[in-house]
């Protein structure tokens, strides 16, 4: 049984803080990770894809991959309310597999 | 471009009645794929449509579900008889290949009494 397990949260930080999410996935032939955003009442929305161990940065986002502990972390730097929102961390295990889903973690950000 | 659109976006029917759903993916994108969250749940993967052909339908519940996509355009995904623990969102994604971001639809809410 493949799983991808995340806090489910809330998580709460202050505005202009570091959000920190965290997933941990059973699989250890996953090759594909990804963090989705997902408002409520909306369509989750891809903001992050890492294939190799290391840090990914865009913009405020860091995705960080470390295979051999079967991690992967999603960074917020200067958190905004408008990213409060639940984020979705996904594995899969090659391109031709279907997505395997954690729980999710809702992010609140206090003005 | 036109995003993934799912319809009905909510739907609430009587255990034993017959539902159908509809996905129209973006335009171009062969892979097509139908997502299920029941509440407090992960969302979980249902089946997997490249053009018309299903490449993958393990996570299909049961035989009470059928998925189809005629011509390779939209998809259907049907319940019948529907049972209240089909209750939930039903997400339809697609992507233009296998290796692409899947796009998401906003989800059809059934919800069986």
């Amino acid at each position: 049984q493949k799983e991808v397990e995340q806090n489910s949260g809330p998580l709460s930080v202050p505005e202009g803080a570091i959000a920190s999410l965290n997933c941990t996935y059973s699989d250890r032939g996953s090759q594909s990770f990804f963090w989705y955003r997902q408002y409520s009442g909306k369509s989750p929305e891809l903001i992050m894809s890492i294939y190799s161990n290391g840090d990914k940065e865009d913009g405020r986002f860091t995705a960080q991959l470390n295979k051999a502990s079967q991690y992967v972390s999603l960074l917020i730097r200067d958190s905004q309310p408008s990213d409060s929102a639940t984020y979705l961390c996904a594995v899969a295990v090659s391109g031709n597999t279907p997505l395997v889903f954690g729980k999710g973690t809702r992010l609140s950000v206090i003005a | 471009e036109a995003g993934v659109t799912q319809f009905p976006s909510h739907s609430v029917i009587e255990k034993g009645q017959t539902v159908t759903l509809r996905c129209d993916p973006i335009s171009g994108h062969d892979n097509l794929y139908w997502y299920r969250r029941v509440m407090g749940k992960e969302i979980k993967f249902l089946l997997h449509f490249v053009k018309e052909s299903k490449q993958d339908e393990s996570g299909m519940p049961n035989n009470r579900f059928l998925a189809e996509r005629t011509g390779g355009t939209y998809s259907t995904l049907k319940v019948q008889p529907a049972e209240l623990e089909d209750s939930g969102v039903y997400f339809c994604a697609s992507s233009r290949g296998a290796h692409s971001p899947l796009h998401f639809g906003n989800g059809t809410r059934l919800t069986v009494t």
